[in-house]
């Protein structure tokens, strides 16, 4: 069974680096593109990134590019989003999924990781 | 960027309606348009990927419709574990872009 699991709820203050995880299993991790999506509390979803484990080519969208860094380690199968200093406006549900290729729908997402971010 | 027009954004509706949404692009995206359910608190969940195509395990009467710019998500018939959030996702360029949502209640 394809899966991918996220690293747990965090809690934040503004300022502070972060990484979050994403660790795949059940298929060939270096084959799919991992993309991350943002859901801030009571909003819909917003398409932050993806990365191709294979060789960590990354493509950004426009309104993340610069705020977070994707990247990937094949060895453990597992991909990060990461935040180097963290803004209350950072505060969501983060999620991780599989694409097939770089322009295919995701599918099976992960189950999500809550970033809450307060002084 | 491509937007993504969802609409309606809400809907009030009955069990055993037949209920439509629709997701425009701003350019054309062939078929590059997939659909996701959304309960509260849960993951999202696929629906409908490449315009049409029914992800397994998905009851048939959700069927997805469109080509270029308009895109239709439709509901034969409402089941009460339907009323959920749905979002359209355009897949054809980057960056991708997500609808709005379309928040579907029970009348």
């Amino acid at each position: 069974e394809v899966q991918l699991v996220q690293s747990g709820a965090e809690v934040k203050k503004p300022g502070e680096s972060l990484k979050i995880s994403c660790k795949g299993s059940g298929y060939s991790f270096t084959s799919y593109w991992i993309g991350w999506v943002r859901q801030m509390p009571g909003k819909g979803l917003e398409w932050m990134g993806i990365i191709y484990p294979g060789d960590s080519e990354t493509r950004y969208s426009p309104s993340f590019q610069g705020q977070v860094t994707i990247s990937a380690d094949k060895s453990i199968s597992t991909a990060y989003l990461q935040w180097s200093s963290l803004k209350a406006s950072d505060t969501g549900m983060y999620y991780c999924a599989r694409h097939y290729s770089s322009s295919s729908a995701p599918d099976p997402w992960g189950q999500g990781t809550l970033v809450t971010v307060s002084s | 960027d491509i937007q993504m027009t969802q609409s309606p954004s809400a809907m009030s509706a009955s069990v055993g309606d037949r209920v439509t949404i629709t997701c425009r692009a701003s350019q054309g995206i062939s078929n590059y348009l997939a659909w996701f359910q959304q309960k509260p608190g849960k993951v999202p969940k696929r629906l409908i990927y490449a315009s049409s195509s029914l992800q397994s395990g998905v009851p048939s009467r959700f069927s997805g419709s469109g080509s270029g710019t308009e895109f239709t998500l439709t509901i034969s018939s409402l089941q009460p574990e339907d009323f959920a959030t749905y979002y359209c996702l355009q897949h054809h360029s980057y960056p991708l872009t997500f609808g709005g949502g379309t928040r579907v209640e029970i009348k």
